[in-house]
């Protein structure tokens, strides 16, 4: 059992780049996520989906994008990657009937 | 406007001793609370979770206090193994509204269990 999977572990962009970090999850869970972890600043909401097709903002979603085609895919996109955007990047997922997340192992993210 | 603060970057304790690790909120609509424990490299795993309707959940070595009307909670780690030093992150949650579910999360606080 998989549960979440992040993909690439770890980029460097140069500014201006784009790219799309990759998170699927094998459990059905219909709740997904997308936190950025600063350092010591927490784990603060980029975008979250509650299904397929839907989408909504979190705290911080300014230069991101996400899209939900399926259940199981999440993926983040990064347009005109900025220094500001330098983070530890987590997906996780919840089933609805849940209170608590699984997350995957992170992406850590460079913009130089 | 931090909703959940965890004010000690840090922690040190004994091999053997109590831990103790606390978080404070503002918003007296959240009802549900959890941490979580992150190792370097690694993703956060949920440890324990408490609803706002207890004041103790306890799970082996490790139990959670909440106090609601001091909007605070504790979590309490008896004995403290070397293996338990990590990041433990505070998160709460409500269970209605657009943002159903949602986890809102402290800045962390880093234990350090000394041999």
């Amino acid at each position: 059992n998989a549960g979440v999977t992040q993909t690439p572990k770890f980029r460097i962009l140069k500014i201006g780049q784009s790219m799309t970090l990759q998170c699927t999850q094998d459990m059905n869970h219909n709740y997904m996520y997308w936190y950025r972890q600063d350092p010591g600043m927490g784990l603060k909401l980029i975008y979250y989906s509650v299904g397929a097709g839907i989408t909504d903002k979190g705290e911080v979603p300014n230069g991101y994008n996400v899209s939900r085609s399926t259940t199981e895919d999440f993926p983040l996109r990064l347009e005109l990657a900025a220094p500001s955007q330098t983070s530890v990047y987590f997906c996780a997922s919840r089933d609805p009937d849940a209170r608590s997340y699984t997350f995957g192992s992170g992406t850590r993210l460079t913009v130089v | 406007d931090q909703q959940v603060k965890q004010n000690s970057p840090s922690l040190s304790v004994q091999e053997g001793r109590i831990s103790i690790l606390n978080c404070d909120y503002t918003n007296s609509m959240f009802d549900y609370f959890l941490w979580y424990k992150k190792y370097p490299a690694e993703g956060p795993t949920f440890l324990i979770s408490i609803s706002s309707i207890k004041d103790k959940n306890e799970d082996g070595r490790f139990t959670v206090f909440l106090n609601k009307s001091a909007k605070h909670l504790s979590l309490h780690i008896v004995p403290s193994q070397p293996g338990d030093s990590a990041v433990y992150f505070c998160a709460a949650s409500l269970d209605y509204g657009g943002s159903q579910g949602n986890l809102i999360f402290g800045k962390g606080t880093k234990l350090s269990v000394k041999p």
